[in-house]
């Protein structure tokens, strides 16, 4: 009964890599999201998609970019990755009148 | 002012208490609102949606008041196991159907 899937759950890299969190979903939903979520600040926006290759900057997308290739999967890619991405990583989609997301993506860069 | 505020709390009842917690949104337009429920490292999940005409689901009750902008949920009877962030959502559908979330309220039921 999965509708959205990280393809990580736990990630290591290190400082200066290029990182690719991915995130699918088979709900044939238009709009993706990804947000981080970090102690006392709540989840917070990084970039959002409401169609094939169409990408709208959230709150915090310094240092992200993103990729929709194809309706079901939504790329978050950290170019050079810092220690202060370190963070849970929570992809969402969504209809009308739902919202699902993904089982979160724990990155630590060291 | 956050489009969507909640208290972040900790809410510390005891077992067996009533607890409610209230989410206020700014967007008027707003028109799909939910309660999520995040246990500790891991992703929100759906607790129950919130409709017009108010809704419950067993020990759970969500209200929407429009003219005011709020949405509540209250909780009865409270169990160990309702530990938990409670987040507000709202869903946007003129701009593209976009999540804002509240900060999300701490609930600790303690024995």
């Amino acid at each position: 009964d999965v509708k959205v899937t990280q393809s990580s759950r736990y990630l290591v890299k290190r400082t200066g890599e290029k990182v690719f969190l991915e995130c699918v979903q088979d709900m044939d939903h238009e709009n993706m999201f990804w947000y981080r979520q970090d102690p006392g600040l709540g989840l917070r926006l990084i970039y959002f998609s409401y169609d094939v290759k169409m990408k709208e900057k959230g709150d915090i997308p310094e240092g992200y970019s993103v990729s929709r290739e194809k309706k079901e999967r939504f790329s978050l890619i950290l170019e050079s990755a810092s220690t202060n991405q370190t963070s849970m990583y929570l992809c969402a989609s969504t209809a009308y009148s739902e919202a699902f997301f993904g089982q979160g993506t724990r990155l630590t860069v060291v | 002012r956050k489009e969507v505020e909640q208290d972040p709390g900790p809410f510390n009842v005891p077992e067996g208490a009533t607890v409610a917690f209230n989410c206020t949104y700014s967007n008027s337009a707003s028109q799909s609102f939910f309660w999520y429920r995040q246990d500790c490292r891991k992703e929100p999940k759906l607790l129950m949606s919130v409709y017009s005409s108010g809704n419950e689901d067993g020990r759970f009750t969500a209200q929407l008041n429009r003219a005011s902008q709020y949405i509540s949920l209250l909780i009865r009877d409270s169990k160990l196991s309702d530990s938990a962030t409670y987040l507000c959502v709202v869903l946007l559908p003129n701009a593209g159907n976009m999540l804002t979330f509240g900060g999300g309220t701490r609930l600790m039921v303690k024995p």
